[in-house]
């Protein structure tokens, strides 16, 4: 069964760092590409980075470039999101989910619960 | 980047209803399209992808269509489980982008 769990999130102050971390089982997980969307309170989906199996290819929203960096770890089949100077526009629950093998599309068919991430002072 | 463009925003509709979800690209994006439903605080579920091909375990009442730009949801009749907030996804190029969003509501 596959499975996605996120953890890290919480309440930071703007201008703050937060690692947020996607823990995975079920699936080869250096063979698939792995996203992640954040859904802001009350509001839609947005897509905010994306990364290959290998991890050599990562792919960012204008919002978050510069700020926030995916990473894995396909040793511990593991996903990361580094969120550096924090926003309130940030504030919203982050999902991992699972994209297609080898990069072949993005489309998510597996998804994590979600992790809220409040940035307020 | 592209702009996907929902339409309805929201939509009232009755079990049995046929419902109609349109999404429109701002640019050919060929059939890279998936439909996603999401119920209140759920996560995404992916119903359709590759425009017009049903995920595994998703209803056939389902109905995805279109290419290049634009694109429909159908639901033939609607089931009480498919109220729900529903998005179309470009999966075209980086930054992939989501629609708006049109939330399915019982009339």
């Amino acid at each position: 069964e596959v499975q996605l769990l996120e953890s890290g999130g919480g309440l930071v102050q703007p201008g703050g760092s937060l690692r947020l971390s996607c823990a995975t089982s079920g699936f080869t997980f250096s063979t698939y590409a792995l996203s992640w969307v954040r859904q802001a309170p009350g509001k839609g989906l947005e897509w905010v980075s994306g990364i290959s199996g290998s991890g050599d290819y990562t792919y960012y929203a204008d919002s978050v470039k510069g700020r926030f960096t995916i990473s894995r770890d396909n040793s511990k089949n593991t996903l990361y999101l580094q969120m550096n100077s924090l926003r309130a526009e940030d504030t919203a629950v982050y999902y991992c989910a699972k994209g297609g093998p080898y990069s072949s599309n993005w489309y998510d068919d597996y998804w994590g619960q979600g992790t809220l991430v409040t940035v307020s002072s | 980047d592209i702009q996907m463009t929902q339409s309805p925003s929201s939509v009232s509709a009755s079990v049995g209803d046929r419902v109609t979800i349109t999404c429109r690209a701002s640019q050919g994006i060929s059939s890279w399209l998936g439909w996603y439903q999401q119920k209140p605080g759920k996560a995404p579920k992916l119903l359709i992808y590759a425009a017009s091909t049903l995920q595994s375990g998703v209803p056939s009442r389902f109905i995805g269509s279109g290419s290049g730009t634009d694109f429909t949801l159908t639901i033939s009749s609607l089931q009480p489980e498919d109220f729900a907030t529903y998005y179309c996804q470009q999966a075209n190029s980086f930054p992939l982008t989501f629609g708006g969003g049109t939330k399915v509501e019982i009339k």
